[in-house]
């Protein structure tokens, strides 16, 4: 019954090759989001999508760019890893309230090495 | 700037005994707190939320705006309470842009 699913767990990729990372939902949320989170430090938001709104966080670095071809996928597309950007790669979903932060649902992560 | 601080990294507690891990988070608006946990192998989920001023497995956390603090405590830990607390922000009504804390292992032994 896994809502927020994301493949593959596990991502080997070479220094500069870009990698993509697939992350899909059954929940129908309308907002999907990207987090990095790198050893021992806390997860940090790189972007995320209101529908097909694409909203940057100001420091999220040019290499990292996202899609959103429909409502149940997003992409994560790092152009150019550096040996930096060896991480664990969260998405997470939420239904938009007008109100107040609803939950947000996470999968289970893709962990990034780069060689 | 928005900040959210755990000063613990691990917190260890044998079964019984009261827990408390410690948040504290700097945001010029009206905060939406939240605890998230993460148990061994599996994904990051919501424990809590200050709005719901409910108790979710025996625990609780009470926002303290004065001392911008949202500890979450437990009165008589349990081994499986043991896991990857998480502390965060919520940015704004409607959306989960969290800030995060960066965690507190809590480790309850027998």
């Amino acid at each position: 019954d896994a809502m927020v699913i994301q493949n593959p767990r596990y991502q080997v990729t070479q220094f500069g090759k870009p990698v993509t990372l697939s992350c899909s939902q059954t929940l129908n949320h309308n907002v999907m989001y990207w987090y990095q989170q790198k050893s021992s430090q806390a997860p940090k938001l790189l972007f995320h999508y209101y529908d097909k709104d694409f909203n940057n966080e100001a420091d999220t670095p040019d290499n990292f760019q996202s899609r959103r071809p429909n409502t149940s996928f997003c992409f994560l597309d790092i152009r150019s890893p550096g040996l930096g950007d060896a991480a664990m790669y969260l998405c997470a979903t939420s239904r938009d309230s007008a109100q107040v932060n609803t939950e947000a649902f996470f999968g289970q992560g893709t962990r990034l090495t780069v060689v | 700037a928005q900040r959210v601080t755990q000063p613990e990294k691990l917190l260890s507690v044998f079964k019984g005994a009261p827990v408390e891990l410690k948040c504290n988070y700097s945001y010029s608006g009206s905060p939406e707190l939240f605890w998230y946990v993460q148990y061994s192998r599996q994904r990051l989920q919501l424990l809590l939320r200050h709005i719901s001023r409910e108790s979710i497995k025996g625990f609780t956390a009470d926002l303290n705006k004065g001392e911008t603090s949202f500890h979450l405590k437990k009165p008589f830990a349990q081994e499986e309470d043991s896991a990857m607390y998480y502390c965060a922000l919520g940015e704004g009504g409607g959306y989960n842009k969290l800030i995060f804390g960066a965690g507190t292992r809590l480790a309850v032994h027998p």
